[in-house]
């Protein structure tokens, strides 16, 4: 089974600054697709950004990129140029790709990291 | 567009009586995931549904818990006899076809007394 661990259970910057997320994953499978997901106090899940295995160029949205080490297992989220909108609870979510008769392609989330961003 | 609604958004029940959870994905949209988060843990996978159909159950507790997705109205998620143990955040997630993204509702939070 496939397991997702986030190391960091608290992390905090400095408005403006920049900060990295850590994420590592176990799996057998060779394709499969990694997600960030942030949780502000409202609760929604918000999908920030996702990569794809086969895909070897790093994912990035606006101020948001992963550095994705295939080998390594890694899946680490930097966020640039941090703002006060962006202290959340940030998940990484692991899914196979592998179509299987009768599967899911259910997400296997990590325990996440509470973001806080200090003025 | 309306999202993935889900209500409702807080529920309290005592030890014993039955909750249930509703959730009406976006608008054609004919596969639906339902998450557990317990208190400081991420979102577990319970059960996946397509209209009518449950397809993988395999994180759903094998008692009290019961999920449907029929084909007209909302998916409903029921815990029978609730326990305090059953107190945390269910998410309610739809899809239109595999690949595609997946929305999340706002989830809603049972808490046992």
């Amino acid at each position: 089974a496939q397991t997702v661990t986030q190391s960091q259970p608290e992390m905090s910057v400095q408005e403006a600054e920049t900060v990295t997320l850590s994420c590592t994953y176990d799996t057998s499978e060779s394709d499969y697709y990694l997600f960030w997901y942030k949780q502000p106090p409202s609760r929604q899940m918000i999908l920030v950004i996702r990569q794809e295995a086969y895909k070897q160029q790093n994912a990035t949205e606006n101020r948001f990129s992963v550095n994705f080490q295939k080998a390594a297992k890694s899946f680490s989220l930097k966020i640039s140029d941090s703002q006060l909108g962006d202290a959340a609870m940030y998940f990484c979510a692991y899914r196979s790709a592998r179509r299987k008769q009768g599967g899911s392609e259910k997400l296997v989330f990590g325990k996440g990291t509470k973001l806080t961003v200090n003025p | 567009n309306a999202g993935v609604m889900q209500n409702p958004r807080h529920l309290v029940r005592r030890r014993g009586q039955e909750a249930r959870l509703r959730c009406s994905p976006v608008k054609g949209h004919s596969h639906v995931y339902w998450y557990r988060q317990l208190p400081e843990e991420g979102l577990k996978f319970m059960v996946y549904l397509q209209k009518e159909n449950i397809i993988d159950e395999s994180g759903m507790p094998k008692e009290r818990f019961s999920a449907e997705f029929p084909k007209e109205g909302p998916s409903i998620l029921r815990i029978q006899q609730v326990v305090r143990g059953d107190s945390a955040a269910y998410f309610c997630a739809s899809r239109t076809t595999y690949n595609s993204p997946l929305h999340f509702g706002n989830g809603t939070r049972l808490t046992v007394t």
